[in-house]
């Protein structure tokens, strides 16, 4: 079945470091992936997407890039700010059947320190 | 915020006890959508409703059901809790029933002892 492997945290960085987040997919067909957060005490939001390979999603200074070849989408930031302290998700969503369904990977927790 | 609300925050159970969580989507959207979270795992999917109708399930036994109603609010009931089940529950609804692009709510916290 369709999977997703993200980098196991947490992950701490100083105000504007740069930031990795690995993420990892096994899914049949031709999924779209996502990337979600969860601020401290605040629902999950949808941070970017992307639907199709070489697709760049970007969203609040994040970019991360569909790779088909490597079945990677990779989250990025130049500079990261305190504010950006939070639980990143990959997840991907594999339309292939009639279930829409969002399999998630285990988060990572990301904070930043000023 | 996302506009979608759910209640109750938090609640204890026994085990054995039953459950129903309530979910209000946000204005214009007519897919609903469950998932368990449990401790420092992702969400897992437990079902999807479309205009009232179970629209696909997870790998969640029967004791897990679910509702859809007229004006797309949703419930989650689930039977003879275990102490498995101790974990947030959320509720996410969208605009159309094919898409990645889900406004969550934050949760139910179930604990069942």
């Amino acid at each position: 079945g369709d999977s997703v492997t993200q980098m196991e945290g947490p992950v701490t960085l100083s105000e504007e470091a740069f930031l990795t987040i690995n993420c990892t997919y096994t899914a049949t067909g031709y999924p779209s992936l996502f990337w979600y957060v969860q601020y401290p005490g605040e629902g999950l939001q949808l941070l970017l997407k992307a639907t199709k390979a070489d697709d760049k999603g970007s969203n609040k200074g994040f970019e991360a890039t569909y790779r088909k070849e490597t079945t990677s989408f990779h989250l990025e930031k130049g500079s990261v700010q305190v504010s950006d302290s939070a639980v990143y998700f990959c997840a991907l969503m594999n339309s292939g059947g009639s279930n829409y369904k969002l399999t998630f990977g285990k988060g990572t927790l990301l904070t930043v320190n000023p | 915020e996302t506009g979608v609300t759910q209640s109750p925050t938090h609640l204890i159970k026994t085990r054995g006890q039953q459950v129903t969580l309530r979910c209000s989507s946000q204005s214009g959207h007519n897919t609903v959508s469950w998932y368990q979270q449990a401790l420092g795992q992702g969400p897992q999917f437990i079902f999807q409703y479309y205009r009232e109708e179970e629209n696909g399930r997870g790998n969640f036994p029967p004791r897990f059901s679910g509702l859809q109603f007229p004006n797309y609010s949703s419930e989650l009931n689930v039977n003879a809790l275990e102490l498995d089940d101790s974990a947030l529950y959320l509720c996410a609804s969208s605009r159309e029933v094919n898409t990645g692009e889900l406004f969550f709510g934050e949760g139910s916290r179930l604990t069942v002892l």
